[in-house]
């Protein structure tokens, strides 16, 4: 079955140094792949949507890159800043090309002032 | 901006209880997602709907039933509530822009059930 995984261990970064955060998945290749950000006791929030035959998306601070050979989707945020703080959850379509996603458990950043 | 609303933030219910989680979006969405989301298991879809009185199952149905008599209005309903159901739920639906889905979701604040 698909899995999603991200990186479970809490990653504390110095502000204004860039923050990578990984997903991996296994099995076949989504149709697009999403990042949210969650605060603690809220909803997730949409940040990026990348697809299959895109390799990289930028908006502002916020770059995704997608490796379908590597079945990997790498999230940088430059110039972090404290405000930055927060659970990154990646999602992808299951099964590939629909509206249904599955979710990783979520990597918690902590960016130190 | 697109609003999703959900009617409770917090609910304590004892077990057995008939337990109604509401959800409102205000963009004329068609697809509408149930979701819980507990520690270490991520979030897992339990319904959702792409139209007016359409449901399909999640990955973990059991225990739950929907109910979309309205487009704007998607409900969860606990028929019996256990304490393994004790978790924060979430409603979101699906963006649209130009009559085509965007992919993006949008989700409510997240609805946190105790059941006792």
């Amino acid at each position: 079955s698909q899995k999603i995984e991200q990186n479970s261990e809490a990653l504390n970064i110095q502000e204004g140094k860039t923050a990578t955060l990984t997903c991996n998945y296994t099995n076949y290749s989504p149709a697009y792949l999403q990042w949210y950000r969650q605060d603690p006791g809220r909803g997730p929030v949409f940040l990026l949507l990348i697809r299959e035959n895109e390799k990289e998306k930028r908006k502002e601070r916020l770059k995704v890159t997608f490796d379908t050979t590597l079945k990997q989707s790498l999230f940088h945020i430059t110039a972090s800043q404290p405000a930055d703080s927060a659970t990154y959850l990646c999602a992808l379509d299951l099964p590939p090309g629909t509206y249904k996603y599955i979710f990783g458990t979520g990597t918690r950043l902590k960016v130190l002032a | 901006d697109v609003k999703v609303t959900q009617s409770s933030r917090y609910l304590v219910k004892r077990t057995g209880e008939k337990v109604f989680l509401e959800c409102v979006q205000d963009m004329d969405h068609e697809n509408m997602f149930w979701y819980r989301q507990d520690p270490g298991l991520g979030l897992r879809l339990i319904y959702f709907s792409y139209d007016v009185k359409m449901k399909e199952k999640g990955d973990i149905p059991e225990g739950y039933s929907v109910s979309r008599e309205k487009k704007e209005r998607f409900s969860l309903i606990l028929e019996s509530a256990s304490t393994n159901q004790t978790s924060m739920y979430l409603c979101a639906s699906l963006g649209l822009a130009g009559g085509i889905n965007t992919g993006e979701l949008f989700f409510g604040e997240g609805s946190r059930l105790t059941v006792l």
